[in-house]
């Protein structure tokens, strides 16, 4: 049973280019978180999908970044025009039910902007 | 005044020791309460799950919830090298009907032989 899967597992970009951060749930999971990890950090909520639809986004910033979780395929975090503030780890995690309690991470995408 | 509060450590015990680990927040209306480990350069996994106040059990590991103090702690039994981590306090409201986790900072474990 394949757990959750991102990719890539690093990311380098320039300033201004675009980040593309992708995420396989658990098998029969529909429900999708995504935290950024700062560097000494904890985990911070950025946004929660439910296949083909967006939740909850009030931790995503309201500009350069957006979330999609289409019928088919992983989920994806897109950041434009990217700044060195973005750097950071980005994990998803899987859930198999709205309100289930359990979280299962994935890897995570760490992202370096320079 | 951050929402859940965490000594980031870092924490340094011998192999066999107790540990305790512990976390304080502000939002009374958490009711779900969780402990992650997280190694170097992975991603964070479940360690303990506790709804509302109480104590539960799991083998090495005790997670203690405190609603009244708005206090959570985990505590680590006989600890060994491989428990060495960062080990996060998470809780959440149920806000919505969906679990949105409050992280705490994390606090870096380690213990040597």
């Amino acid at each position: 049973n394949a757990g959750v899967m991102q990719n890539p597992r690093h990311l380098v970009r320039r300033r201004g280019q675009e980040a593309r951060l992708r995420c396989s749930p658990m098998k029969g999971h529909s429900h999708v978180y995504w935290y950024r990890q700062l560097p000494e950090e904890g985990l911070k909520f950025m946004v929660y999908l439910q296949k083909e639809n967006i939740i909850d986004e009030s931790g995503m910033p309201k500009e350069r970044f957006s979330a999609e979780f289409p019928k088919e395929g992983p989920s994806i975090l897109r950041i434009q025009q990217v700044v060195r503030g973005d750097s950071a780890a980005y994990f998803c995690a899987s859930s198999p039910a709205r309100g289930a309690y359990e979280q299962y991470f994935g890897p995570g995408t760490r992202l370096t902007v320079t | 005044q951050k929402e859940v509060e965490q000594d980031p450590g870092p924490l340094s015990v011998p192999e066999g020791a107790i540990v305790s680990l512990n976390c304080t927040y502000s939002n009374s209306a958490f009711q779900y309460f969780m402990w992650y480990r997280q190694y170097s350069r992975k991603g964070p996994e479940l360690l303990m799950y506790t709804y509302s106040s109480g104590n539960k059990e799991d083998g090495r590991f005790t997670a203690q919830v405190d609603k009244s103090s708005k206090y959570i702690s985990l505590f680590i039994r006989d600890s060994q090298p491989s428990d060495s981590a960062t080990y996060l306090c998470a809780m959440s409201s149920i806000s919505g009907g969906y679990n949105k986790l409050i992280f705490g900072a994390g606090t870096r474990l380690a213990v040597h032989p």
